[in-house]
């Protein structure tokens, strides 16, 4: 079936460290975004990209870096550089571009605990 | 900047009675609505979505009311079951935003026994 999918689920990190999560969709959509999800509150975008070789950045970007090498991949690397990493992520795709409203299809997240 | 958000953190209704979640944004540019659905701990999946151009849409038990004139979408639930509680949100679309779509805080749904 296709999906996205997210790794790893649960992931726990020292302070100081970089962390990169996974996100790879096989539903060939162009358009790939992170989001990063706090306790009791809404999505906040963090990276989107529409098109392979090109991703812009959202309303907190930073101390995050990401890349879109390839059409169904979108990983998220949270740097050193974020000072409150803790946080549930969440990846999404869509069909839409500039032009076009859709729907997001969400992997199941990433839950980042900074010890 | 301009942001979706909704009157209610929190809701509890009883099971087999009717819910309504209801949201607010403020840009009138906004032209396209979806509501999503978050269980704990998983990624928030896709109820019903509307247009602008559109003042109701119906689902499988879920109506999504829009009221242009006022800024204000709704979600109604008929008959809520305990597997409907979840956090749910709205996000809006803006005509030409590359950035797909701005999201509410959400409103956590309770079903009661």
């Amino acid at each position: 079936d296709g999906g996205i999918t997210q790794s790893p689920k649960y992931l726990f990190r020292k302070e100081g460290q970089n962390v990169t999560l996974s996100c790879e969709q096989n539903l060939n959509h162009d358009a790939m975004y992170w989001y990063r999800q706090d306790p009791g509150q809404g999505l906040r975008l963090i990276y989107y990209s529409q098109i392979v070789n090109d991703f812009q950045k959202g309303d907190i970007a930073e101390g995050y870096s990401v890349s879109r090498e390839k059409k169904e991949s979108f990983p998220l690397t949270v740097t050193s550089a974020q000072k409150n990493p803790t946080a549930f992520y969440l990846c999404a795709s869509s069909v839409a571009g500039t032009q076009i409203t859709g729907e997001l299809f969400f992997g199941e997240g990433s839950r980042l605990t900074v010890l | 900047g301009e942001s979706v958000g909704l009157h209610l953190p929190t809701l509890s209704v009883q099971e087999g009675d009717n819910s309504i979640i209801n949201c607010a944004y403020s840009n009138s540019a906004s032209d396209y609505f979806i509501w999503y659905k978050q269980e704990s701990g998983k990624g928030p999946q896709f109820i019903i979505d509307i247009r602008s151009n559109m003042d109701k849409r119906q689902g499988q038990r879920v109506t999504v009311l829009l009221n242009k004139t006022v800024k204000h979408l709704s979600l109604q639930i008929a008959a809520t079951q305990p597997g409907d509680s979840a956090v749910y949100f709205c996000a809006e679309n803006i005509r030409g935003s590359a950035r797909q779509l701005t999201f509410g805080s959400g409103t956590q749904l309770t079903v009661l026994p």
